[in-house]
């Protein structure tokens, strides 16, 4: 059953570390997002990319947040350093899109981050 | 803005009754998703129409789409106490932003037994 796996479900840290968080795409897709969940702000999206490129990242903040894909089975999101305002929800999608289609996201079960 | 807006942001209804939830936006669109969210857990996809459909079922869904209004309806019929979730649309705009999928507040449906 080929689902999309994000590490780690839950996190607690302090402000000023740093906190990487793991995707692990489903096998065959070439999307890969990288959302964030809080009751103020809603469903954001912070990145995607397409064949492991980087295609929009203006959700993002640049000082602190990063995102990439080493490999096509691998996509990181890593904040330095964390603040409490980064706590929420942060899911990973994957997808399939070319020739002007993008079909149905498949959603991890989401990192949970909390900021102290 | 390539985002499409749900609503209601709330809807209340009794077990057996029908939800119809609407998703309004502001783009030429390729297709155009619904997605439901449990509580505590990751969205689920649950219907895909083509700009060049007007309607599609999938088991108690129906998804309706008028590319002229710029809007989409999605009917729950025979709503159960297990379709209690937050429902979300999302447009693939294409051109420079296809592909770029986003949210926006969802519907939050809560069927009562």
């Amino acid at each position: 059953d080929a689902r999309v796996t994000q590490t780690p479900r839950h996190k607690v840290t302090e402000m000023g570390q740093e906190v990487t968080m793991r995707c692990q795409p489903i096998l065959g897709h070439n999307t890969v997002f990288w959302y964030r969940q809080t009751m103020m702000q809603g469903l954001e999206l912070l990145a995607y990319f397409r064949n492991r490129a980087p295609l929009d990242d203006s959700g993002m903040p640049k000082d602190r947040f990063s995102a990439e894909m080493p490999d096509a089975t691998l996509a990181t999101l890593k904040i330095q350093p964390s603040e409490p305002r980064d706590s929420a929800v942060y899911f990973c999608a994957s997808g399939w899109s070319g020739q002007g289609f993008t079909g149905e996201l498949f959603f991890g079960e989401g990192s949970r981050l909390t900021v102290l | 803005s390539q985002q499409g807006e749900e609503d209601p942001q709330a809807l209340s209804i009794q077990e057996g009754e029908n939800a119809t939830m609407n998703c309004s936006y502001k783009t030429s669109i390729n297709n155009l998703q619904w997605y439901r969210q449990n509580s505590g857990r990751g969205l689920v996809h649950l219907i895909l129409i083509r700009s060049n459909e007007r309607e599609k079922h999938s088991g108690r869904l129906r998804v309706t789409l008028d590319t002229s209004k710029k809007s989409s309806s999605l009917l729950i019929t025979a709503s159960r106490a297990a379709d209690t979730a937050s429902y979300f649309c999302t447009l693939n705009a294409g051109g420079t932003s296809y592909g770029k999928l986003t949210f926006g507040q969802g519907t939050i449906l809560t069927v009562h037994p």
